[in-house]
């Protein structure tokens, strides 16, 4: 992969519990994304942390980031059927370009 | 809901056929950029702009072609359709000074 591993490849959880998505990468950055994929649609932007960030807060959405362990963390609380989607991380790659390398995704699935 | 819109949503075509998918978006975006996705798999850049006139490969090596006449419009062609060519096309733009990609809802090719 040009970005690196995300894991799990796949969740399923139930209505309510919490959701947890690791991604992992290979190159310094300026800033790490999180972006949604409905089946058979196009992206939504979720959230952006900078390198200088440790976490951030977005409604139900917390992610970290580790910088020296090059790794970040999408965090979904009390998760709802509407959350089932594939969730990719994104980073820049420390250019300005503002050219994105993307991850595998993980695919979750949350039942009612 | 982004203002970035793709066609045609779906295509059935046959071997040696020539097609150009249509991208265009209404934001005033300066930068846009073309990816290849493959079912359950990461998104891969194939083509970038930076502005009119200003094109780019990107990362995965393709046999398409685009052009930037315009602002809005990002348009792909594949002079020769190939088997090899079926996957989904998504298209998604930025502002100069954003780090978020907005997207189209993708075309899915499918070459017979």
């Amino acid at each position: 992969s040009q970005q690196g591993e995300e894991d799990p490849q796949a969740l399923s959880i139930q209505e309510g519990e919490n959701a947890t998505m690791n991604c992992s990468y290979k190159t310094s950055i300026n800033n790490l994304q999180w972006y949604r994929q409905n089946s058979g649609r196009g992206l939504v932007h979720l959230i952006l942390i900078r390198s200088n960030e440790r976490e951030k807060h977005s409604g139900r959405l917390r992610v970290t980031l580790d910088t020296s362990k090059k790794s970040s963390s999408l965090l979904i609380t009390a998760s709802r059927a509407a959350d089932t989607a594939s969730y990719f991380c994104a980073t820049d790659g420390s250019s300005n370009t503002g050219k994105l390398i993307f991850g595998q995704g993980t695919t979750l699935q949350v039942k009612p | 809901e982004a203002d970035i819109y793709q066609t045609p949503r779906y295509l059935v075509i046959g071997t040696g056929k020539k097609i150009t998918l249509e991208c265009s978006q209404t934001m005033g975006h300066d930068k846009m950029y073309w990816y290849q996705q493959d079912p359950g798999m990461e998104l891969h850049l194939i083509h970038y702009s930076y502005g009119v006139n200003s094109t780019e490969k990107g990362d995965l090596s393709s046999e398409s072609t685009v052009s930037r006449i315009r602002t809005e419009h990002f348009p792909l062609t594949l002079e020769s359709a190939r088997p090899s060519h079926t996957s989904q096309y998504l298209c998604a733009s930025s502002d100069t000074g954003d780090r978020e990609q907005y997207f189209g809802p993708g075309t899915r090719l499918t070459v017979t």
